[in-house]
């Protein structure tokens, strides 16, 4: 089945830096890859997604880039601010047949330091 | 808020018990998914539902069950608990018509002493 690796698993920047996490997923059929932040005992909010016939796509601070021939996928937050603290994750998902299931990286925890 | 429920937030029970813990979708949603999340195992599919029927299944124990409802509501059993059955529940609804983005429910903390 679909494999999912996340790095770093842990992050720590300073108020108004980048941060940069990366994903590396195992099946060339995945074709969603959506990306959650979640806040300590929350539910996962999705806060960008990208399919696999786009290379980029970008909402206010948050980006997020696939490289479909490297299966991998990043997220980048620019001009970081303290709310931004919380585990992300990415996901992937095949798509088709009506069989949606995600399968999960196991997180990274982001730090923006004041 | 995504517009999906569940009850109830928090589960203590005992070893060898049964829960249910209940998810209603979005409204218009037709496809209900269940995960778990555990520190050691991070979030994990268990298993899906689309109108009715089951569709998918991931890492489900044979002790855990679930049954969606003509109303679309799903269930969760889980039956014979341990310890390590601890973890947050999640359920995520999806409209599978015209998008497979998922939104995650509040989950169900359940705690096996």
């Amino acid at each position: 089945g679909e494999n999912v690796e996340q790095h770093p698993s842990t992050l720590s920047v300073q108020e108004g830096d980048s941060a940069v996490i990366k994903c590396t997923y195992s099946d060339s059929a995945s074709n969603y890859f959506p990306w959650y932040k979640q806040e300590l005992g929350k539910r996962p909010q999705l806060i960008i997604d990208i399919r696999s016939n786009v290379g980029e796509k970008k909402d206010q601070r948050i980006a997020v880039t696939l490289n479909k021939t490297a299966k991998h996928f990043s997220l980048h937050i620019t001009e970081t601010q303290p709310e931004d603290s919380a585990v992300y994750f990415c996901a992937a998902s095949k798509g088709g047949g009506s069989n949606y299931k995600l399968t999960f990286g196991k997180g990274t925890l982001l730090t923006v330091n004041p | 808020d995504s517009g999906v429920t569940q009850t109830p937030k928090h589960l203590i029970t005992a070893t060898g018990q049964r829960v249910t813990l209940r998810c209603s979708p979005r409204s218009g949603d037709l496809s209900v998914y269940w995960y778990q999340q555990s520190l050691d195992q991070g979030l994990q599919f268990l298993i899906q539902y689309y109108n009715g029927e089951e569709r998918a299944k991931g890492n489900i124990l044979e002790r855990f069950s679930a049954q969606q409802f003509p109303d679309l509501h799903s269930e969760l059993n889980l039956s014979s608990l341990e310890l390590g059955d601890s973890a947050l529940y999640f359920c995520a609804s999806s409209d599978l018509g015209s998008s497979d983005t998922q939104y995650f429910g509040p989950g169900t903390r359940l705690t096996v002493l």
